[in-house]
């Protein structure tokens, strides 16, 4: 396994497109969480996933925000009508919920430059 | 409302021993993590503690006090590769369910 992958890398986008990102977790976590950081900050927390099922939302995640897992698998975190505010470096982890110290694994991110 | 303490930055010189310290003030609690991130790069895990007391693995060290809302990162023989932002997080949310609510960070300058 080569860990969390986050595609695309970069991401470059005019003010009022929409943009989507994806994340492919370590096959066998059942946890997927999405993750925003700006510069000189921690990760802030957006939304967690058990399987296919979306069980928390952040209060801050506007509903321009909205994130899939399909079939349990990968992830889409897609921002409509996007705005400069929403530059960021959007951050996936996920973790098994038999993990006793619930590690979680981080992907390299999706650093998003709205112009 | 949730917050977490950390210091902004931390010098020290290689082969030294830093200490990192966090306090937390969330609405839930099932341990404290440590996290380590380097310019560009993805945060990664270092220590997890549910309980009180010291948990060491390798040069890392973490303790927690639960009662006093207090954790801090030790870092023994200091080396240059240990420049990087560290990350305290409270695992929180109802039913452990492993969402992390994370410090500012702490940058780390090891110097020659």
């Amino acid at each position: 396994d080569t860990g969390v992958s986050q595609n695309p890398r970069h991401k470059i986008t005019k003010r009022g497109q929409n943009v989507t990102f994806r994340c492919d977790p370590i096959s066998e976590h059942n946890r997927l969480y999405w993750y925003r950081q700006t510069l000189g900050q921690g990760p802030e927390f957006l939304t967690y996933f058990q399987n296919e099922a979306q069980l928390e939302k952040s209060r801050l995640l506007s509903d321009r925000f909205s994130a899939e897992r399909p079939k349990g698998s990968f992830s889409t975190l897609e921002i409509q009508r996007t705005e400069q505010g929403d530059s960021a470096m959007y951050l996936c982890a996920s973790s098994s919920s038999g993990q006793p110290n619930t590690e979680a694994f981080f992907g390299q991110g999706t650093r998003l430059t709205v112009v | 409302g949730q917050s977490l303490e950390q210091p902004s930055e931390v010098t020290a010189v290689e082969g030294a021993i830093v200490q990192i310290n966090c306090t937390y003030q969330t609405s839930g609690f099932y341990g404290l993590s440590w996290y380590q991130q380097h310019d560009g790069g993805a945060p990664t895990f270092l220590s997890y503690n549910a309980l009180d007391g010291l948990e060491e693995t390798g040069r890392f060290s973490s303790f927690l006090s639960r009662s006093d809302s207090y954790g801090y990162l030790l870092l023994q023989e200091l080396q240059m590769k240990d420049s990087a932002s560290y990350f305290c997080a409270v695992n929180d949310g109802a039913g452990n369910t492993g969402k992390l609510i994370f410090g500012q960070g702490t940058t780390l300058q090891v110097k020659p």
